[in-house]
């Protein structure tokens, strides 16, 4: 099956600095979306990104799907962006399961 | 809109007995739903995909006989752990794919504890 590689595993920020959060794959996909998972476990939806580039506030993500990697960019970081980010993948058309990377820790410190 | 619930948020049951989640799509139709599990401080992993009408596809590894699922309607999703075991406490979660596209939406997971 397709591997997802996220890096880092952890990263350790204080609040007002930016990050860039990577995830690589091993196949070609026809979907990847990025998560945010808040401490109740709820998976929020960041981007819908198989390729290509996309905005939402202080967050951006870029696709490169010729190149199999994509990047989640969090600008101006706040203690409430701390949590675990996931990028998950899928091929087919829609009828497939996402597969997770093991995702990012971030803390954001005040 | 995209919103997906689960019920019920968590459960505590004894070991040899069975619980039903819910999975409701609230404001779209999904022909495909999915049914995902994560152990503590791990990823998720898919454990099988559910089409509104036909028997449900299962992971590599996961029992069917042990997690029913049932996709009744097209907003309506069901997991069924039968027999459960302390092994089968996770939380479990479940995601439905708009008809329109190949988004996935997730809802908010199931905590189940098996004592």
């Amino acid at each position: 099956g397709i591997q997802v590689e996220q890096s880092p595993p952890d990263l350790i920020l204080q609040e007002g600095a930016n990050s860039t959060l990577r995830c690589n794959f091993s196949d070609s996909v026809n979907n990847l979306q990025w998560f945010h998972q808040n401490p109740w476990g709820q998976l929020i939806n960041l981007f819908y990104i198989p390729s290509g580039t996309k905005q939402n506030g202080r967050l951006s993500a870029t696709t490169v799907a010729t190149e199999r990697y994509s990047l989640l960019y969090i600008s101006s970081s706040q203690t409430t962006d701390s949590g675990v980010y996931f990028c998950a993948v899928g091929k087919g058309g829609g009828a497939d399961g996402l597969t997770f990377g093991k995702g990012t820790h971030l803390i954001i410190q005040p | 809109g995209a919103v997906v619930s689960q019920h019920p948020s968590w459960v505590i049951c004894k070991s040899g007995t069975s619980v039903k989640i819910e999975c409701r799509s609230l404001d779209f139709q999904a022909t495909t739903m999915f049914w995902y599990r994560q152990f503590p401080k791990q990823s998720l992993m898919l454990m099988a995909t559910s089409n509104e009408g036909s028997k449900a596809t299962y992971e590599q590894g996961v029992e069917k006989d042990k997690f029913l699922i049932n996709h009744a309607s097209l907003t309506l999703s069901t997991l069924t752990v039968t027999s459960a075991h302390p092994e089968d406490s996770s939380f479990y979660i479940c995601s439905a794919r708009d008809l329109r596209g190949t988004e996935q939406y997730f809802g908010p997971g199931t905590r189940l504890t098996v004592t």
